[in-house]
Formats: structure tokens, C-alpha cells, sequence
């Protein structure tokens, strides 16, 4: 499958605990976009990176959140200290300039 | 606040009837629009999608979409819906660099 890969699938933590997301997008994409989607709601944007640089940060993504792409390839979303209110799908998509953006499945967090 | 604004949170047709949601924006400037479907289980992905050009654009499986600037809008529609289109349909608009997307529309088509 040469598609966006996400992991894991499915992430259960308790409150306070650190978790960290992979996405590998599809190869020669240099976009590459995180959004969080809770039940009932469409994707809220997260961040963004052209290559290896995040050119944008949502007032969403609070100090407790990072987000890289070391090498302008995979991406890793870290989430320190998680809260309940973190608990979301967390979705990775890719593209070209230009072109429509390709999604992950998802990772899926509860915080306990 | 900008914002992308889907009307219908829940939709419940019969096989064959008409479909239209409805999908409306308030950036201004050049945008690029699209619409996402999401079956249950599965992942995001592209039904059709808007840069330029004639403003009527056709997307797989039989569904299209209108681009109307001076509404700010960018309803989808299908003439007949199938019980396999149940889903959740998402609108999204993309500026320069990044990409917003409506609350989603919940499409139920009862057999």
C-alpha cells in the first residue's frame, strides 16, 4: 500500500503520560498536514510542514503538542502530558503543491 | 471568524432520491475547493475537487459539485443515491497553505 501509513491505530494512555503518533506520507509528497477530528466534527487543523519546515501552527496545538519532520519525510506528533480532552482521531495527510491531500486512517487516542 | 459552514448535520434519504448538501464559506481571495467522503471504518478520501475553470465539476461515483463565487458556496449533488453512499461527506476549503474543513454531513440512505 503506497498510501499515508499511520501508528499505531489505536493508542489507549492514562492522563498525564506521553504518547507520540507516526505518520509516513506518500513519498514524494512535501506536505504534510496533522488534524485531530473528534466525534460529530470535521478535521481541525493541527500543523503543517513543507519538507522538513512547519510553516503553521493552529492556536489548537498548545505547548503540550509538537510536531516534526526530521527529514522532510515521516512526521511524529507528540502529545506530552496527555488530558481526557485529548482524546480524538488523530489524521495525517499528504500532498503535493497543488494537488488534493491524501489521508491517513487515523490514530485513534483515549486518555484514561 | 472564517469558517467553512455545512447546513445539514444529518441527512436520511431512500434509494434514488435527489441529493444536495450544502457547503459555505467565508474566506475571501483565491480558494480551493473540495469535498471528502468517509465511509464507516475507512479513512478520508477525495470525491471531487475544485482549483479553476468551469465551476460545474464532476467526481467519481456519480456526484458533482457547483462552485458559486459570489455565494461563497460549493454544494455537493447527486441525482440518485445508492444505500452504498451512506456516509459522513465533508467539505473543506484550502488557502495558500492550509486546509479547514466543515463539521461533516451524515448521509443515511435507507434501501
Amino acid at each position: 500500500d503506497t498510501g499515508v501509513s499511520q501508528n499505531p491505530r489505536h493508542k489507549i494512555t492514562k492522563r498525564g503520560q506521553n504518547v507520540t503518533f507516526r505518520c509516513d506520507p506518500i513519498s514524494e509528497h512535501n506536505r504534510l498536514y496533522w488534524y485531530r477530528q473528534t466525534l460529530g466534527q470535521g478535521p481541525e487543523f493541527l500543523t503543517y510542514f513543507q519538507n522538513e519546515a512547519q510553516l503553521e501552527k493552529s492556536r489548537l496545538l498548545s505547548d503540550r503538542f509538537s510536531a516534526e519532520r526530521p527529514k522532510g519525510s515521516f512526521s511524529t506528533l507528540e502529545i506530552q502530558r496527555t488530558e481526557q480532552g485529548d482524546s480524538a482521531m488523530y489524521l495525517c495527510a499528504s500532498s503535493l503543491v497543488g494537488v488534493s491531500a491524501f489521508f491517513g486512517q487515523g490514530t485513534r487516542l483515549t486518555v484514561v | 471568524a472564517q469558517s467553512v459552514s455545512q447546513h445539514n448535520h444529518h441527512v436520511i434519504l431512500s434509494e434514488a432520491a435527489s441529493l444536495e448538501l450544502g457547503c459555505n464559506y467565508s474566506y475571501g481571495g483565491t480558494v480551493n475547493l473540495f469535498w471528502y467522503v468517509q465511509y464507516p471504518g475507512q479513512h478520508l478520501q477525495l470525491l471531487l475537487k475544485y482549483f479553476s475553470g468551469d465551476p460545474l465539476v464532476k467526481g467519481i461515483k456519480g456526484f458533482e459539485a457547483e462552485f458559486i463565487k459570489s455565494k461563497f458556496s460549493f454544494n455537493l449533488r447527486k441525482p440518485s443515491v445508492q444505500w452504498s453512499d451512506t456516509a459522513e461527506y465533508f467539505c473543506a476549503v484550502k488557502r495558500v497553505n492550509d486546509m479547514r474543513f466543515g463539521a461533516g454531513t451524515r448521509l443515511t440512505v435507507k434501501p
